[in-house]
């Protein structure tokens, strides 16, 4: 089975820290994403990456960065954290990029920033 | 804005009894896809169809999808209390991305 595996189930952090929120997928999947969901947005596609070094901005990238120096693994980084971004945030990985291709999601860290 | 939205946003049923959810797009799409997420969980893939695909089953659920309407719907037939969960419907369009819905909450009582 995929296993997607997300560091810190629960974090919290001040106004203006720097947050890492990491994820590594263990099957070799070319491509990852970083969500983040809230109560009656659904879920919101931040940035997702399909390949080592490579990112795409998704909806919401303001505030965000991310960086894959690694197949397995993908990190989303908050510069300086604000109230606005707490967040339950969700990491997903996929085989391919193609139509049919389903995502396979970590557990999802819960982001508290005061 | 979102491409998919459920309805209804909460649904209360017996154990038993069949839950019916239904999701909304704006755009054609390439392929539908059902998800499940238990409370503070990540997100289970269920099901896919595609565009050209009216009705598909796998196990306890029933899935269809009407293009002209631009809508799909997920059925759980005889429900237990282990399907109270969130169910999201995602839709892919051309391009790489899969926009979620706001979700549909299932509780299924004992």
């Amino acid at each position: 089975d995929v296993k997607v595996t997300q560091s810190s189930r629960y974090l919290v952090k001040r106004t203006g820290e720097k947050v890492f929120l990491e994820c590594v997928q263990d099957m070799d999947h070319e491509n990852m994403f970083w969500y983040r969901q809230d109560p009656g947005l659904g879920l919101r596609l931040i940035y997702f990456s399909y390949d080592v070094k490579m990112k795409e901005k998704g909806d919401i990238p303001e505030g965000y960065s991310v960086s894959r120096e690694k197949k397995e693994r993908f990190s989303l980084i908050l510069e300086s954290a604000s109230t606005n971004q707490t967040s339950m945030y969700l990491c997903a990985s996929s085989l391919s990029l193609g139509q049919f291709a389903e995502l396979f999601f970590g557990e999802g860290s819960r982001l508290t920033v005061l | 804005s979102q491409q998919g939205e459920e309805d209804p946003q909460a649904l209360s049923i017996q154990e038993g009894e069949n839950a019916t959810m239904n999701c909304s797009y704006k755009t054609s799409i390439n392929n539908l896809q059902w998800y499940r997420q238990n409370s503070g969980r990540g997100l289970v893939h269920l099901i896919l169809i595609r565009s050209n695909e009216r009705e598909k089953h796998s196990g306890r659920l029933r899935v269809t999808l009407d293009t002209s309407k631009k809508s799909s719907s997920l059925l759980i037939t005889a429900s237990r209390a282990a399907d109270t969960a969130s169910y999201f419907c995602a839709t892919k369009a051309a391009g790489n991305k899969l926009t979620f819905g706001g979700g549909t909450r299932v509780l299924v009582k004992p």
